[in-house]
């Protein structure tokens, strides 16, 4: 079973419209932290939020808003009054534990790339 | 601040042939990761190093890849001999801490295998 469950291969919306990328994660940690990254055409990923397992608090950051919800091991992302420049390929990640210890490793959903047309 | 550094972009090689890819982390970075992203793909990780350890090379091909960083600074990925199958982009990231902080990302490297 995959770690990280990204369905949506592709969406496309249309300029101003919300949109909201689905993230389902699979783990036995207690303690795990969750990533939302963003890859342009340019091809490098950026960061854009980290989650950690304790804190279900949703967050909004100007445009971008993540709802973490535990009890359906899901992380999804919604994007409101979407633009032209959101188009990018977007990758949920799960941190969790590789075994008993401290060492750690971040495991890559999918994707999903997103289209926002004009 | 300097972003991770990555040579070279793009590179073409024949298979059975070898290759190495050279990633500069973000200063004070101590843990350093290489990815491999097939087209379509999310990034997958090879192998992980904490200063100049290794925390984790499971995913790492043995038999063919090798990696180092020898003086906890900047590391060397090698294919010998590459395979088809090894094309791809490698990326190189670094963090802070162990994986469970946000890792920053290079521009990676394109490579195809003929």
């Amino acid at each position: 079973a995959q770690k990280v469950t990204q369905a949506q291969t592709e969406i496309s919306v249309v300029e101003k419209e919300d949109v909201t990328l689905d993230c389902v994660y699979e783990t036995r940690d207690t303690t795990y932290y969750l990533f939302w990254y963003k890859q342009p055409p340019s091809g490098e990923l950026v960061f854009l939020i980290r989650r950690n397992s304790f804190d279900e608090q949703n967050e909004i950051s100007g445009r971008y808003s993540w709802n973490f919800q535990k009890s359906t091991s899901s992380f999804n992302f919604t994007i409101t009054a979407s633009q032209v420049v959101d188009s990018a390929v977007y990758f949920c990640a799960l941190s969790e534990e590789i075994s008993s210890g401290s060492a750690r490793q971040l495991t890559f959903g999918s994707g999903t790339q997103l289209t926002v047309l004009p | 601040e300097a972003g991770v550094a990555q040579s070279p972009r793009y590179k073409i090689i024949e298979k059975r042939q070898s290759v190495a890819f050279w990633c500069n982390p973000i200063s004070g970075h101590a843990t350093l990761y290489w990815y491999q992203q097939i087209l379509g793909q999310g990034p997958k990780l090879l192998i992980q190093f904490q200063n100049n350890g290794v925390v984790d090379d499971s995913q790492l091909p043995k038999d063919r890849f090798s990696a180092e960083r020898l003086k906890g600074v900047d590391s060397t990925l090698k294919i010998q001999p590459a395979k088809l199958e090894d094309s791809a982009v490698y990326l190189c990231a670094s963090s802070f801490g162990t994986a469970a902080y946000e890792q920053y990302f290079g521009p990676g490297t394109r490579l195809t295998v003929t």
